[in-house]
């Protein structure tokens, strides 16, 4: 089905650790985003990508960084993870055609 | 500061009743406003969105009202059933031209009881 895949769904990881999370989506949208839900605050932007070739900070992006590989690919990495970085994480694309988002599934992330 | 907030975090209605979930914002900027679901272990998925020259859209039982001097917007879903019982988030964008940042609200989450 066409869509938004992220990778991993779950992950524990140790406090200091590095990871990155994947993200690809099949619909040749322009634009793709990164968010955290956390309980009581909602989604809150981390980064996007408005375009392949550019990225942006978003609300939250101390502790990230992120790589828009290609139009289809835009990963985000924890470079050195902290319990506070316990979150679920929703990747995002969007066509400038409609502002709307199609989201992935999640990525439940746990840092101990 | 949250620049938009869902003040109720949970809402019980009966089925076939009128759900009203409600949302505020704080940045006149605002242009573009959305609303999405959300069930458990999945992403939100769009619902119905709304731009700052309307004030009323309508989409089958969904219809989202904008009233934009009071920085307020409401999703009604009539009538509801029992599977529209979820977390709906509201979002908005436009401050500065910028549609690609949207800022979402805490949600709320709504039981439709059969």
């Amino acid at each position: 089905n066409a869509g938004v895949t992220q990778t991993p769904k779950f992950q524990v990881l140790k406090t200091g650790q590095s990871m990155t999370l994947q993200c690809a989506q099949d619909m040749n949208h322009n634009s793709m985003y990164w968010y955290r839900q956390d309980p009581g605050m909602g989604l809150r932007l981390i980064y996007y990508s408005a375009s392949e070739g550019t990225t942006d900070k978003g609300e939250v992006p101390n502790g990230y960084n992120v790589s828009r590989l290609n139009k289809r690919e835009f990963s985000l990495r924890l470079e050195s993870a902290a319990p506070s970085q316990t979150s679920v994480y929703f990747c995002a694309s969007s066509s400038a055609l409609n502002y709307g988002y199609t989201f992935g599934s999640g990525t439940r992330l746990t840092v101990v | 500061d949250q620049q938009v907030k869902q003040n109720s975090p949970s809402l019980s209605v009966q089925e076939g009743r009128i759900s009203i979930l409600n949302c505020d914002y704080t940045n006149s900027m605002f242009d573009y406003f959305l609303w999405y679901k959300k069930y458990p272990a999945e992403g939100p998925t769009f619902l119905i969105s709304i731009s700052s020259i309307k004030d009323k859209n309508e989409d089958g039982r969904f219809t989202v009202f904008l009233n934009k001097s009071a920085k307020h917007l409401s999703l009604h879903i009539v009538p509801s059933q029992p599977g529209d019982s979820a977390v709906y988030f509201c979002a908005a964008s436009g401050e500065g031209g910028n549609f690609n940042k949207f800022y979402f609200g805490s949600g709320t989450k709504l039981n439709v009881k059969p």
